[in-house]
């Protein structure tokens, strides 16, 4: 069955820490590998991308890791900030069109 | 550039009404997807239509339905609204590739309640 599942469902970290979510995947065919960061109430936006063949992904203060074998990814925020407050959301691609979503990890800065 | 649209932003029915929600696509983007998003279940895809042609279809029931214009704006319908169809709703614009990666820009959403 294909799916997404994230860990930990929700994290409070204190501003200028850093933090690792996780994603473990089971997607096939495998292609590509999204990370997503949805503000509440709004649409998600994208922050990496990465195919099979890349393993790290950096945007900002924001890096991806992709573990192909062991279908695990990560993201990894450096210097949270206030803003960093939101859901973060692994996608992976199931055949050609659909995206199978994990259920994000809410993260929540605090001062 | 301009990003995707959706009209309205807030909506509120009730149960056995019917609503129509409106997607915007980035200009040149050929495809949109729609998903529905509730505390519970995530994110959901509904269906994807690309050049006004549906090109695949999520397990939501009939009462959903959607269509796509020639200027790629998209439309979903949802007849007889149950309470459980509360819910963010959210459309995706890409450029509808089905080679390499087709990144996808979401809209701000439409946040529908039933009553």
């Amino acid at each position: 069955k294909n799916q997404v599942e994230q860990s930990p469902q929700s994290l409070i970290i204190l501003e200028g820490k850093n933090c690792t979510l996780q994603c473990n995947y089971t997607v096939s065919p495998f292609s590509n590998l999204r990370w997503y960061k949805q503000d509440t109430g709004r649409g998600p936006v994208s922050l990496t991308i990465m195919t099979f063949s890349e393993n790290t992904k950096s945007n900002g203060r924001y890096t991806a890791t992709l573990d192909a074998d062991t279908k695990q990814s990560s993201l990894h925020i450096t210097a949270s900030q206030l803003s960093d407050s939101a859901s973060y959301i692994c996608v992976a691609p199931s055949g050609t069109y659909k995206y199978i979503f994990g259920t994000g990890t809410r993260l929540k800065v605090l001062a | 550039k301009a990003g995707v649209t959706q009209t309205p932003r807030y909506l509120i029915k009730t149960r056995g009404q019917q609503v129509t929600l409106s997607c915007s696509p980035i200009s040149g983007h050929r495809s949109v997807s729609w998903y529905q998003q509730t505390p519970g279940q995530g994110l959901q895809f509904l269906f994807e239509y690309f050049s006004e042609t549906q090109r695949n279809k999520g397990n939501f029931p009939g009462r959903f339905s959607g269509r796509q214009f020639s200027n790629s704006r998209s439309e979903m319908n949802v007849s007889t609204l149950e309470l459980g169809d509360s819910a963010l709703y959210l459309c995706a614009s890409s450029l509808g590739s089905t080679t390499g990666v087709d990144e996808q820009f979401f809209g701000p959403g439409t946040r529908l309640t039933v009553l």
